[in-house]
């Protein structure tokens, strides 16, 4: 079975200051790899996705996340958030052959002025 | 197309009641699933569908929750008897299955409160 840690349950980081948000996660076979953000009283929106290719990913706002397959990790990152990227992120993982999606707990990002 | 469509948004009930929500999934899409959302904690999975038919369901599922998917369009989820612990957000998701992984995409949710 598939899990997912993400090692921080809040980060606060000063606005225009780099973030990265961590992810481990825990399989026995290959996985895809997701992030997705929930902003405050919106549903989950995807940020990116890893399938396969290019360990570093690219997503919407400005984020990205890089695939280590030795660390099992897929840890996300901005050079410089904004105020409004105030919001709970969570990541994914999703067995090949398995499509379901398992969540990890998320990370609440918040932005300080 | 607008997205993954869930009602009502917000549920109140007494406990012991029954409830039942209602998602319909991005019209071309063949997958749907529901998660249980609870504050802090990320979205846990329940079961899904491919088509009418239902793969998998979770432990979390206990015998008084069930999922239908008629013709493999809509889907309910209904809570027979329902107790405080079933307070939640309870989330619905669709997706095209296409054998290189699976982009869900989301609905805002129902929000149960057993009172």
């Amino acid at each position: 079975a598939q899990s997912v840690t993400q090692l921080d349950s809040q980060v606060p980081v000063f606005e225009e200051a780099p973030v990265e948000l961590r992810c481990n996660y825990s399989s026995s076979v290959s996985v895809y790899l997701f992030w997705y953000v929930q902003y405050p009283n919106q549903g989950l929106q995807l940020l990116l996705k890893y399938l396969s290719g290019s360990t570093l990913v690219k997503g919407i706002n400005g984020f990205e996340a890089e695939f280590n397959k030795s660390q099992t990790s897929f840890h996300l990152r901005k050079p410089s958030v904004h105020i409004s990227d105030t919001a709970e992120y969570f990541c994914a993982v999703s067995a090949y052959g398995d499509d379901k999606i398992i969540f990890g707990k998320g990370t609440r990002l918040h932005i300080l002025p | 197309d607008t997205g993954v469509s869930q009602d009502p948004r917000h549920k109140i009930t007494k406990r012991g009641q029954n409830v039942t929500f209602r998602c319909d999934p991005i019209s071309e899409h063949n997958r749907l699933y529901w998660y249980r959302q609870t504050l802090g904690q990320g979205p846990e999975f329940l079961t899904y569908f491919q088509n009418e038919a239902q793969l998998e369901k979770s432990r979390l599922l206990s015998d008084r929750f069930s999922a239908e998917r008629p013709k493999g369009s809509f889907s309910t989820l209904e809570i027979q008897r329902t107790e405080q612990g079933d307070s939640a957000m309870y989330l619905c998701a669709s997706s095209l299955e296409r054998g290189t992984g699976t982009e869900a995409f989301f609905g805002q949710g129902t929000r149960l409160t057993v009172v």
